[in-house]
């Protein structure tokens, strides 16, 4: 049964700082591997998605890299806002291919100016 | 584009009572999922439907649980009767396909069993 945690559960830095959450998963036969940003009272909203086959994926500030044989994927938060103060989520597809995300319970961030 | 639609946003009901939710995807998604996010932890799926058959529905509780998507568009999640523990964040989403395609997430119904 894959099982995703995230670590640390909650984080504070000061602004311009670089950063890194963690994602760890126990089956690494996935598809692929999802990073959300949930902000308070809002829906999930899509930050990258990572293929099986890919290491890395980077959007603007944000990078995201999958190593599948150790089970881990990191999110890399470059130069941080407080506008980047929010819950981010990481979910992975299993190999069944059916698109169901199994999610971690998510890191808190908060980035103080 | 519009995105994923969801009403209400907040519900509030005494235990026992029945209540349903209303999802309407990105136009020309075929698939939809509906998850239950509790509060501090990770959402998790309940159903999933690929244009209005059900793909997946082996965590959603069928005594209590309900939903339907006709006609391949909108759907309707429904819990008769509700438990205290069905408080939570009820998140719909949907994606052009399967597992090769993005998610994308409406903004959630706030239940709250009293």
């Amino acid at each position: 049964k894959q099982e995703v945690t995230q670590i640390p559960a909650a984080l504070s830095v000061p602004e311009g700082e670089n950063l890194v959450l963690n994602c760890s998963f126990t089956d690494s036969a996935i598809y692929n591997l999802q990073w959300f940003r949930q902000d308070p009272g809002k829906g999930l909203t899509s930050l990258l998605l990572i293929q099986s086959s890919q290491r890395e994926q980077t959007s603007g500030r944000l990078n995201a890299s999958l190593d599948k044989s150790s089970g881990r994927s990191t999110l890399y938060i470059a130069a941080s806002q407080p506008g980047d103060s929010a819950t981010y989520l990481c979910a992975v597809c299993g190999s069944s291919n059916t698109g169901k995300l199994i999610f971690g319970q998510g890191t808190t961030l908060q980035v103080k100016p | 584009e519009a995105g994923v639609a969801q009403s209400p946003r907040y519900k509030i009901i005494e235990k026992r009572q029945s209540v349903a939710f209303w999802c309407n995807p990105i136009s020309g998604h075929a698939t939809l999922y509906w998850y239950q996010q509790i509060l501090g932890q990770g959402p998790k799926l309940l159903i999933q439907f690929q244009n209005n058959g059900v793909v997946d529905d082996s965590q959603l509780p069928k005594d209590r649980f309900s939903a339907e998507r006709l006609k391949g568009v909108d759907s309707t999640l429904k819990i008769q009767p509700a438990k205290l523990e069905d408080s939570a964040v009820y998140l719909c989403a949907s994606s052009l396909g399967t597992a090769v395609n993005e998610q994308f997430f409406g903004p959630g119904t706030r239940l709250t069993v009293l």
